[in-house]
């Protein structure tokens, strides 16, 4: 069963500290894994997009990696500021199957002064 | 260029009564796409539409239905509401040129809240 599982589920850090999360993914076959950034009350933020091919991809303070062998992606954030505040989501792309996207649950990043 | 908009922002239903939701792309995007988020389950994708066809389809009953118009406006029909269908509808466009979910961008509207009594 295609399934993406993000952790921790929720994550408490002081402002200007890194941190760093984790997507597991069993999505086969695998098109390509989006990290979204959602504010509460607002639609998902793309914040990268990385194909099989692709192990690194930044975006500012954000950097996702991909291990396409172990299926694995992490998200990490660096120097911390409180507008980070969010949940971010795992979203894995399979060309075939009844669920073209499979999303993991998110994990809930409160960064606190 | 103006975002995805979706309306309305929130609206409150009856259980059994029907509900349409519209979302307007951004403009030049074709694709389309529909998803209901809850507490519990998450985001999870109803539908795509490209150039006025149903591309993909999640899994979801058939109460839950859509369509694309030919300006790539869309909307999303519930009938038979019930209370589990409460939920953020949340409305993706994007550039794609195929309808299938490769490596373009979705930018995603701010969504309709719905709460079903």
């Amino acid at each position: 069963k295609n399934q993406v599982e993000q952790s921790p589920q929720s994550l408490i850090i002081l402002e200007g500290k890194n941190c760093t999360l984790q997507c597991n993914y069993t999505v086969s076959p695998f098109s390509n894994l989006r990290w979204y950034k959602q504010d509460t009350g607002r639609g998902p933020v793309s914040l990268t997009i990385m194909t099989f091919s692709e192990n690194t991809k930044s975006n500012g303070r954000y950097t996702a990696t991909l291990d396409a062998d172990t299926k694995q992606s992490s998200l990490h954030i660096t120097a911390s500021q409180l507008s980070d505040s969010a949940s971010y989501i795992c979203v894995v792309s399979a060309p075939t199957g009844n669920t073209p996207l499979v999303f993991g649950k998110g994990t809930r990043l409160s960064v606190i002064a | 260029k103006a975002g995805v908009t979706q309306t309305p922002r929130y609206l409150i239903k009856t259980r059994g009564q029907q509900v349409t939701l519209s979302c307007s792309p951004i403009s030049g995007h074709r694709s389309v796409s529909w998803y209901q988020q809850t507490p519990g389950q998450g985001l999870q994708f109803l539908f795509e539409y490209f150039s006025e066809t149903q591309r993909n389809k999640g899994n979801f009953p058939g109460r839950f239905s859509g369509r694309q118009f030919s300006n790539s406006r869309s909307e999303m029909n519930v009938s038979t509401l019930e209370l589990g269908d409460s939920a953020l509808y949340l409305c993706a466009s994007s550039p794609s040129t195929s309808g299938s979910f490769g490596p373009y961008e979705q930018y995603f509207g701010p969504g309709t809240r719905l709460t079903v009594t």
